[in-house]
């Protein structure tokens, strides 16, 4: 298994600019996060998903929006970058039937300027 | 709502010292669960432990070692014998168990604690 997979590693913008980080799991989890990770803050969820075709928000979801249309996938777009998005993002899968360890991506570094 | 505490921003130590990593925690829920997250300088998040609120027993792992008290909502994370290896920001988190249409079981993290080990 490839665990969770997040691409690309490194990204820079320019402010306004779109563009999708993409998140895959292959361990058939039913439940997908995305987290922001800035110095200083931990972790903050930006959105989840509990199955295919239901998302919902996070703590910090305003700029981005997500889908969720296989279980494989749970893709996060930014649709007007602003510098504010600068940061860590981390995506992480986790099985349903209680409350169970998440699994996080390698994360992707991104800088808009 | 949730919260967590990590009031150590940071903590340097020389190798083979024991270091316990604090970890406070605030819900209204009976039923919660815990973790702790390592993350290394490569910047990876690894899953180290799971705890649920009614289960209050220490458990060690090899260097590894968690006391979870209740009456003072704490969850502590003591290495033993530190090793460089264990240099890494250590997170602790924790996710109220209200299942999928409860809101799925979101996990709150704390802000950190950056592990130092030197030579």
């Amino acid at each position: 298994n490839a665990g969770v997979t997040q691409t690309p590693k490194f990204q820079v913008l320019k402010t306004g600019q779109s563009m999708t980080l993409q998140c895959a799991q292959d361990m058939n989890h039913e439940y997908m996060s995305w987290y922001r990770q800035d110095p200083g803050m931990g972790l903050r969820l930006i959105h989840y998903s509990v199955g295919a075709g239901i998302t919902d928000q996070g703590e910090v979801p305003n700029g981005y929006n997500v889908s969720r249309s296989t279980t494989e996938d749970f893709p996060l777009r930014l649709l007007s970058a602003a510098p504010s998005q600068t940061s860590v993002y981390f995506c992480a899968s986790r099985r349903t039937g209680g409350v169970n360890e998440q699994f996080f991506g390698p994360g992707t570094r991104l800088t808009v300027l | 709502a949730q919260k967590v505490t990590q009031a150590q921003t940071e903590i340097s130590v020389v190798e083979k010292e024991d270091v316990t990593l604090d970890c406070v925690y605030e819900t209204r829920d009976t039923t919660y669960y815990l973790f702790w997250y390592k993350q290394p300088p490569s910047g990876e998040l690894v899953f180290l432990i799971r705890r649920n609120s009614f289960d209050e027993q220490n458990e060690i792992s090899g260097r590894y070692s968690w006391n979870f008290q209740k009456s003072t909502s704490s969850f502590n994370f003591t290495i033993t014998a530190s090793q460089v290896v264990d240099s890494a920001v250590y997170f602790c988190a924790l996710s109220e168990a209200r299942g999928l249409t409860g809101g799925g079981n979101k996990l709150t993290f704390g802000t950190g604690t950056q592990l130092k080990v030197e030579l």
